[in-house]
């Protein structure tokens, strides 16, 4: 299995900020994906971060918003921007290496995000 | 639309007795579930998959087992112990185009009373 380090592992932001949040994973993966779980509930698909090009985002979810990179196999970070407290969530990054013909879901251990 | 959803978002069980925790999937095309274990502070981690070929796999004290005729899912922990306590989540994969996305149920939170 991969593993998958995210930084910051929380913060506390103001209105109207942004908040870059970093995941590098330890191995060359084909897919990685970027969720939300707001508070109490389930995981939400953000997007699909593509390596070289734009990110696959699902529906309820832009790029102005949530800008996505992914430069490599091994890295890739979401930006929370113009934050409200409606975006106080536990952000996630998540990997599947299908190179090795996997399926299987790998999480980091998220990035708890308040706003105020 | 599509969803995958879960019958209760609570369940107790006494510590030892065995724990039931049901899913539903409204997608006849998934190929794929996999159960994930959520603890607080930490990000979901695999427990067990199935494919839709199959209707039981068993892993160690757990079992999932898949209806396709009612497209039901369910995770069976037999002698449930204090760290079995967590939030259980179901999800599909579904494969398109050779993409993956992986889609997750509401979850249920397992209490295991001592």
């Amino acid at each position: 299995s991969a593993v998958i380090s995210q930084k910051p592992s929380r913060d506390i932001c103001q209105r109207g900020t942004s908040l870059t949040i970093q995941c590098q994973v330890d191995s060359q993966v084909t897919m990685m994906f970027w969720y939300r779980q707001q508070p109490g509930q389930s995981l939400t698909l953000i997007a699909t971060a593509n390596q070289g090009s734009e990110a696959t985002y699902e529906s309820g979810f832009v790029i102005d918003k949530f800008p996505i990179s992914r430069p490599n196999l091994t890295f890739s970070t979401l930006t929370v921007s113009n934050m409200s407290p409606e975006d106080s969530s536990i952000y996630l990054c998540s990997v599947i290496n299908t190179g090795q013909g996997g399926e299987k879901l790998f999480f980091g251990s998220g990035t708890q995000l308040s706003v105020l | 639309g599509e969803s995958v959803g879960l019958h209760l978002p609570t369940l107790s069980v006494q510590e030892g007795d065995n724990s039931i925790i049901n899913c539903a999937y409204s997608n006849s095309a998934s190929d794929y579930f996999i159960w994930y274990k959520q603890e607080s502070g930490k990000g979901p981690q695999f427990i067990i998959d199935i494919r839709s070929n199959m209707d039981k796999r068993q892993g160690q004290r757990v079992t999932v087992l898949l209806n396709k005729t009612v497209k039901h899912l369910s995770l069976q922990i037999a002698a449930t112990q204090p760290g079995d306590s967590a939030v259980y989540f179901c999800a599909e994969n579904r494969h398109s185009g050779g993409y993956q996305k992986v889609t997750f149920g509401t979850g249920t939170k397992l209490q295991v009373i001592p």
